[in-house]
């Protein structure tokens, strides 16, 4: 299993750009690299998944360099309603195990 | 409309009381799992399921027995639960295991083992 790790905690303020580095420095050749977005008391959920270079889609970006061995979620203009636990998830069989994520709390 | 529905949504049992937390997805997937969610710890999965009649253990797996007799179902079973399985509970299921495919959760299940 990819060990991924991640900052424990990030703080921002409102319209400002987020962006969370996660390591994976044992990733594997089909290993595919996705975020998920946790609020309090619910189950995560799906932000982003890429495989190389930069993946973007309506609410986030993923930069994934060459070598693989790390990755960057990037959220744009943040709000006080993207405040929630982010998690880095390498897939390499079928254990996906969470870790303990980012806390990014975004404040007014 | 795609959903993963756990039931119940919270329990509070005592301990050596067998319980069963039952998870239902209507969307086809073969792979289902569960987890539980501890402060400070993440989601750490319990046992997963590949397909039916297949399952394996996750990271956490003792205390816990499971089965999936049945492609959109996968119980969760807590045959003599203890106070150190107070947690939150997760099941999620995706297309397969493996690869790419966004995997999707349940509401949860908040236990409580007095």
């Amino acid at each position: 299993l990819a060990k991924t790790t991640q900052p424990i905690s990030m703080d921002s303020y409102e319209g400002q750009e987020v962006n969370i580095t996660c390591s994976h420095n044992n990733i594997a050749t089909n290993d595919y690299i996705t975020w998920y977005q946790q609020f309090p008391s619910q189950g995560p959920r799906f932000i982003i998944q890429g495989y190389k270079t930069k993946v973007t889609n309506e609410v986030a970006s993923l930069f994934i360099p060459a070598d693989r061995k790390s990755s960057t979620l990037s959220l744009p203009r943040v709000s006080l309603s993207d405040t929630a636990v982010y998690y880095c998830l390498v897939v390499d069989d079928y254990k996906l195990s969470f870790g303990a994520g980012t806390t990014v709390t975004v404040r007014a | 409309e795609a959903q993963v529905t756990q039931n119940p949504r919270y329990l509070i049992t005592v301990t050596g009381k067998k319980l069963t937390v039952t998870c239902s997805q209507n969307m086809n997937h073969e792979y289902m799992s569960w987890y539980r969610q501890d402060p400070g710890l993440g989601l750490r999965q319990i046992y997963y399921s590949m397909n039916v009649e297949v399952t394996d253990k996750g990271d956490v797996p003792e205390g816990y027995k499971v089965s999936r007799k049945e492609k959109r179902n996968f119980p969760l079973i807590l045959e003599s639960p203890s106070p150190n399985q107070t947690s939150l509970y997760f099941c999620a299921s995706r297309t397969s295991g493996r690869g790419d495919g966004e995997l999707f959760f349940g509401e949860g299940s908040r236990l409580t083992v007095l």
